[in-house]
C-alpha cells in the first residue's frame, strides 16, 4: 500500500531555512493524476495547507506562504521536498506530507506520520 | 481567507449521535462540493473520513456521514463508540486564485 514518511531536522534556527523530505513507497511519484502536498499543524491548533506539486513539475502554494516556500520532486529517489525560508517561531509546527485521492476529489487520503519542527532563536 | 468555523467541543454518551458543524463562506463551502472531514487521535496524523461532502472512503464505517447546506457542512457520527473520541477537522476547496484549501478550527469530540 502507499505510505509516506517525513524526514528532516527537528530543530531549525530562526531566520534559516527549514527543509523536509517526504519519501513515498508503494507507488511511483511520477504516476499521473496525483497531488503531493505539505500541510502543517501548529501546537494545539488547526491545520494549514502549505502547497502541492503536481506531475512533478507544477507547484502551487498557499498565498500566505508563497514568497518563502518551494516544493520540488526527486524522481530518482521517489520523494518530494519542502523548503521554507526565513523561518520564525511562528513556523514551529508538525509538518505532514499527504497525497490526495486522485480524480480531482480535493481530499487528502494518505498522510505521513508527521515531523515536528521547532524554530529556535 | 479565514479558517472554517467549528464548535470547539461536542460531547455525548456512547451509543448516541452527534453532529459537528463547519461554517464557511460563499467563496468556499458555499460554492464547491469539496468538503472533506478528518479524524485525528492524539499524536497521530489526520485520517480522511468524508470527502466530496458526503462520500466515505472504502471500508469506513457507515456510522460516519456528511452533508452540506449553503455555507455550512456537517459531520454526523451515529452510535458513538469510545474510539470516536478524537479531534475532527473539516476542509474545503476554495478554488483557483486562493490558498486553495481552508481547514476548520477543529472540534474535540468526547464520548461520555
Amino acid at each position: 500500500q502507499v505510505q509516506l514518511q517525513e524526514s528532516g531536522p527537528g530543530l531549525v534556527k530562526s531566520s534559516q531555512t527549514l527543509s523536509l523530505t517526504c519519501t513515498v513507497s508503494g507507488v511511483s511519484i511520477t504516476t499521473d493524476g496525483y497531488y503531493w502536498n505539505w500541510i502543517r499543524q501548529h501546537p494545539q491548533k488547526g491545520l494549514e495547507w502549505i502547497g502541492y506539486i503536481y506531475n512533478t513539475r507544477h507547484p502551487y502554494y498557499s498565498l500566505s506562504l508563497e514568497s518563502r516556500v518551494t516544493i520540488s520532486v526527486d524522481t530518482s529517489n521517489n520523494r518530494f521536498s519542502l523548503k521554507l525560508t526565513s523561518v520564525t517561531a511562528a513556523d514551529t509546527a508538525v509538518y505532514y506530507c499527504a497525497r490526495d485521492n486522485g480524480g480531482n476529489e480535493h481530499a487528502f487520503g494518505i498522510w505521513g506520520p508527521g515531523a515536528m519542527v521547532t524554530v529556535s532563536s | 481567507q479565514s479558517a472554517l468555523t467549528q464548535p470547539a467541543s461536542v460531547s455525548a454518551s456512547a451509543g448516541q449521535s452527534i453532529t459537528v458543524s463547519c461554517t464557511g463562506t460563499s467563496n468556499d463551502v458555499g460554492t464547491y462540493d469539496f468538503v472533506s472531514w478528518y479524524q485525528q487521535h492524539p499524536d497521530k496524523a489526520p485520517k480522511l473520513i468524508i470527502y466530496e461532502n458526503t462520500r466515505r472512503p472504502s471500508g469506513l464505517s457507515s456510522r460516519f456521514s456528511g452533508s452540506k447546506s449553503g455555507n455550512t457542512a456537517s459531520l454526523t457520527i451515529s452510535g458513538l463508540q469510545p474510539d470516536d473520541e478524537a479531534d475532527y477537522f473539516c476542509c474545503s476547496y476554495a478554488g483557483p486564485g486562493t490558498s486553495l484549501y481552508v481547514f476548520g478550527t477543529g472540534t474535540k469530540v468526547t464520548v461520555l
